[in-house]
């Protein structure tokens, strides 16, 4: 089957750097992509990595190594409004879309 | 711009009923998704289809079916609600071939008493 691990909380301040990692278990993997959700919204997307190394968007990266099976997003320069929570998905050659079960981001002034 | 619509926002139905939670999209895309949402657990695949009039159960179907008669629209059926149903569902879709960007519609919050 498949599976993903992620922390459930991290709390930083404004302005720093913070990175959300994600473990997965997947068999005929795709791709690793990430969602913000803020309260009370629909997931939007972040970014995708179907192969190794990082992908930079913005103040936004995020990085994949899959013969370690793990990915990481990387928030940097912090805002407020970047609180919110963060799911990372795999997809499978089945077509299958698993999320992760979230990683609730906690920005301090 | 691409769009996913969610026929209800929020549901009040009563245990036993059969619901029916309707999704449109407007981008042709081949694959469609229902996950449903609940504090603490992330979202939970019920069911997906990858084209009209299949589909295939994610990890949660038990209590759900569903129907994709056209490519556009994707249903999700409640036939004998009950109060552990109660949850924010979210339906999505995305090209088919393609594991990247969902796009998600707005949430159906179904509250079962």
């Amino acid at each position: 089957g498949q599976s993903l691990e992620q922390p459930s909380e991290v709390t930083a301040v404004e302005g720093a750097i913070v990175q959300i990692n994600c473990t997965y278990q997947t068999s005929g993997f795709y791709g690793l992509s990430w969602y913000q959700q803020h309260d009370g919204g629909a997931p939007t997307f972040l970014s995708y990595n179907a192969l190794d190394g990082l992908e930079e968007t913005g103040r936004f990266s995020s990085f994949l190594s899959r013969s370690d099976s793990y990915g990481y997003l990387l928030l940097q320069e912090l805002q407020m409004k970047d609180s919110a929570s963060y799911f990372c998905a795999v997809g499978s050659n089945t077509g299958k879309l698993i999320f992760g079960q979230g990683t609730t981001l906690q920005v301090k002034p | 711009d691409v769009k996913v619509t969610q026929s209800s926002r929020y549901l009040v139905k009563r245990t036993g009923e059969k619901v029916f939670l309707e999704c449109v999209q407007d981008m042709d895309h081949e694959n469609m998704f229902w996950y449903r949402q609940d504090p603490g657990l992330g979202l939970r695949l019920i069911y997906f289809s990858y084209d009209v009039k299949m589909k295939e159960k994610g990890d949660i179907p038990e209590g759900y079916s569903v129907s994709r008669e056209k490519k556009e629209r994707f249903s999700l059926i409640l036939e004998s609600a009950s109060t552990n149903q109660t949850s924010m569902y979210l339906c999505a879709s995305i090209p088919g071939g393609n594991t990247g960007e969902l796009f998600f519609g707005e949430g159906s919050r179904l509250t079962v008493l």
